[in-house]
């Protein structure tokens, strides 16, 4: 099973200053096959990368994705009052599907 | 557009099973994995497994296997997840996903199973 460690665990900023996540994977990802997820209370994940880098429809180009085989990033460029919320990373290269333990991003 | 509908909140007893079911609408139903994920009150998500419709074969996280069954109705567009020998510790959100391709693109409402004397 790989197992994905995320990287802080509370990342604490302001509106328009960039955020960097991170995700290291216990072995490599295959293929890339890595997303990253929005969740905000009471709402299901929200899709926003998959394939390690490529922006799920309808996401902000704010938001990318980088890295291959064991760590990645995920990056904000411009944070916006509603990007406030919980981010995960996925594998979906190998069974089980695992997810990291996600970082919380809150308003500092 | 492709929509998945989850059944709703349930409470159990301790010992006993619970069934959720998620009826897809929109987009092809048999060609696209289905994921079952959960999430304890406070806490992260958790892969539970998945089933291809159209393969109709289905595979489990270690955690969960003898516990839980993922089945798929093709004639209704509807995938079920039943867990059983439920203990409090299982109480969650348990959601549905699905796959396009890369990533899980659409998710269900969620489901609160509350497993409680």
């Amino acid at each position: 099973e790989i197992v994905l460690t995320q990287s802080p665990g509370t990342l604490s900023l302001s509106p328009g200053e960039r955020a960097t996540l991170s995700c290291r994977a216990s072995q490599s990802v295959s293929s890339s096959y890595l997303a990253w997820y929005q969740q905000k209370p009471g709402q299901a994940p929200r899709l926003l990368i998959y394939g390690a880098s490529s922006r799920a429809t309808g996401i902000p180009d704010r938001f990318s994705g980088s890295g291959s085989g064991t760590d990645f990033t995920l990056t904000i460029s411009r944070l916006e009052p509603e990007d406030f919320a919980v981010y995960y990373c996925q594998q979906y290269g190998s069974s089980p599907n695992t997810f990291g333990q996600g970082t919380k991003l809150e308003i500092k | 557009q492709v929509q998945l509908v989850q059944s709703g909140a349930e409470v159990k007893k301790p010992g006993s099973s619970v069934k959720v079911s998620c009826k897809a609408s929109g987009g092809t139903f048999s060609s696209y994995a289905i994921s079952w994920v959960r999430q304890a009150p406070g806490q992260g998500l958790e892969w539970m497994g998945r089933i291809i419709p159209i393969l109709g074969i289905a595979n489990y996280a270690q955690k969960f296997q003898g516990r839980v069954t993922i089945t798929a109705d093709k004639s209704t567009s509807t995938a079920y997840m039943e867990l059983s020998s439920l203990r409090s510790e299982d109480t969650a959100v348990y959601y549905c996903a699905r796959t396009s391709g890369g990533g899980y693109n659409y998710w269900g409402q969620g489901t609160l199973v509350t497993v409680s004397s």
